[in-house]
């Protein structure tokens, strides 16, 4: 089954501390996306990434970096920098970009980031 | 600065009845409009979309209305059922990216 796998599902971090998100999808999508969810609001772009090594910031991108090394993955590295991590973190991908077609995002199950 | 707007933070319906989730939003260049189901630690998943050309898309039991006079859109569940207990995230697109609301909770009584 194809699909969007993100790990770990459930991580707890330590002020001060990097922790990298992994987001892996066996879809053949060109665009991958990360959100950020937190309670009462909506999802929140990140970053996204239209093609293999290139990427580009979203509306909340400070605190945050990403790689696209390869087509099926796109992990987010959540940095010390970024003041308030605690969230659900999304990741998705579309066949194309949104701006090239593209129409709906394909979303992984989450990851939940906990900073004690 | 949000540009989808959900204003009804949750929603509870009967079943067999009509559930009606409604979103606004400020944007005239949003072109596509979706709206997603999402259940507790799941991630959303597509539910229906309708271009902005269009004012009306139907699947089975669900039904999204665009009006783009008023930059509202609402989707139409009927018969609500059980199942359909869940967040309702309406989005827009435009360009590059989607544009999510802040999610509407639906509950179906049975």
């Amino acid at each position: 089954d194809g699909g969007i796998t993100q790990s770990p599902k459930y991580l707890f971090r330590k002020e001060g501390q990097n922790v990298t998100l992994s987001c892996e999808q066996n879809l053949n999508h060109d665009a991958m996306y990360w959100y950020r969810q937190d309670p009462g609001q909506g999802l929140r772009l990140i970053y996204y990434s239209q093609i293999v090594n290139d990427f580009q910031k979203g509306d909340i991108a400070e605190g945050y970096s990403v790689s696209r090394e390869k087509k099926e993955s796109f992990p987010l590295t959540v940095t010390s920098a970024q003041k308030n991590p605690t969230a659900f973190y999304l990741c998705a991908s579309s066949p194309v970009g949104l701006s090239s077609g593209a129409n709906v995002l394909t979303f992984g199950a989450g990851s939940r980031l906990t900073v004690l | 600065d949000q540009q989808v707007k959900q204003n009804s933070p949750s929603l509870s319906v009967q079943e067999g009845r009509i559930s009606i989730l409604n979103c606004d939003y400020t944007n005239s260049m949003f072109d596509y409009f979706l709206w997603y189901k999402k259940y507790p630690a799941e991630g959303p998943t597509f539910l229906i979309s309708i271009s902005s050309i269009k004012d009306k898309n139907e699947d089975g039991r669900f039904t999204v209305f665009l009006n783009k006079s008023a930059k509202h859109l609402s989707l139409h569940i009927v018969p609500s059922q059980p199942g359909d207990s869940a967040v309702y995230f309406c989005a827009a697109r435009y360009g590059n990216k989607l544009v999510f609301g802040a999610g509407t909770i639906l509950r179906v009584k049975s």
